[in-house]
């Protein structure tokens, strides 16, 4: 149960965009939904995108998903200081040992 | 307004068992598959274990397998973690954590965190 792998830290001025990757492999993230979670300083985890690349009602669309094979991306456009959190990703991963996985995290820093 | 509550954290000895417990409201319990999942202090997240809406289908991190048993009473709308054997590296706030409706893929609502320390 290997985690998936995201770079530690991201930054960019505000108004500017980052991109968050996630690196999975054929058994997670190349068949299965991918997640991504917002965690603010001191607070619990927020579901930002859901099934790769849908948003739940109430987060902007400045925050998008994708996949292509085995690695998703996370997108942020319009930096603001807000942004500023822990973003991780998840999903199924369907190897012999089913379970749920999570990235190891990228820190995004705003400039 | 969907809540998730956690209770039943605190101080324990290695090798001691504690059993934590997540209060459901605002929705339909029994519809949904729910979860654990940590975060040791400074570090990133860990599934721990996830448990079907009916409780036929339950899942282990490895980390965990045969120490910790996850399970839920649809009745009372509670979700609960039995954590025995426990270890220093079992140290971590606990969330409770609802899947979406796509069943295993996305947590769409956590609660605030229950701390667990194992120390002695």
């Amino acid at each position: 149960q290997s985690a998936l792998t995201q770079p530690p830290s991201v930054s960019a001025a505000p108004g500017q965009k980052v991109t968050i990757s996630c690196s999975g492999s054929s058994s997670n993230i190349e068949n299965d939904h991918v997640s991504w979670y917002q965690q603010l300083p001191g607070a619990a985890p927020k579901l930002l995108i859901y099934e790769t690349n849908r948003r739940p009602s109430g987060i902007p669309d400045r925050f998008s998903g994708s996949r292509s094979g085995t690695s998703a991306t996370l997108d942020i456009t319009g930096l603001r200081t807000e942004d500023e959190a822990d973003y991780y990703c998840g999903t199924w991963d369907s190897s012999l040992s089913a379970s749920y996985v999570f990235g190891t995290g990228t820190r995004v820093t705003v400039l | 307004e969907v809540q998730l509550v956690e209770s039943g954290g605190g101080l324990v000895q290695p090798g001691g068992s504690l059993r934590l417990s997540c209060a459901a409201s605002g929705f339909t319990f029994s519809n949904y598959a729910m979860g654990w999942v940590r975060q040791a202090p400074g570090k990133g997240l860990e599934w721990v274990s996830g448990v079907s809406g009916s409780s036929i289908r339950t899942n282990y991190a490895d980390s965990v397998k045969g120490r910790f048993a996850i399970s839920r009473d649809n009745s009372k709308d509670t979700l609960y973690l039995q954590m025995n054997s426990l270890r220093a590296e079992d140290t971590a706030l606990y969330y409770c954590a609802k899947y979406d409706v796509s069943g295993w893929y996305a947590f769409d609502h956590w609660g605030q965190g229950i701390l667990v320390t194992v120390s002695s």
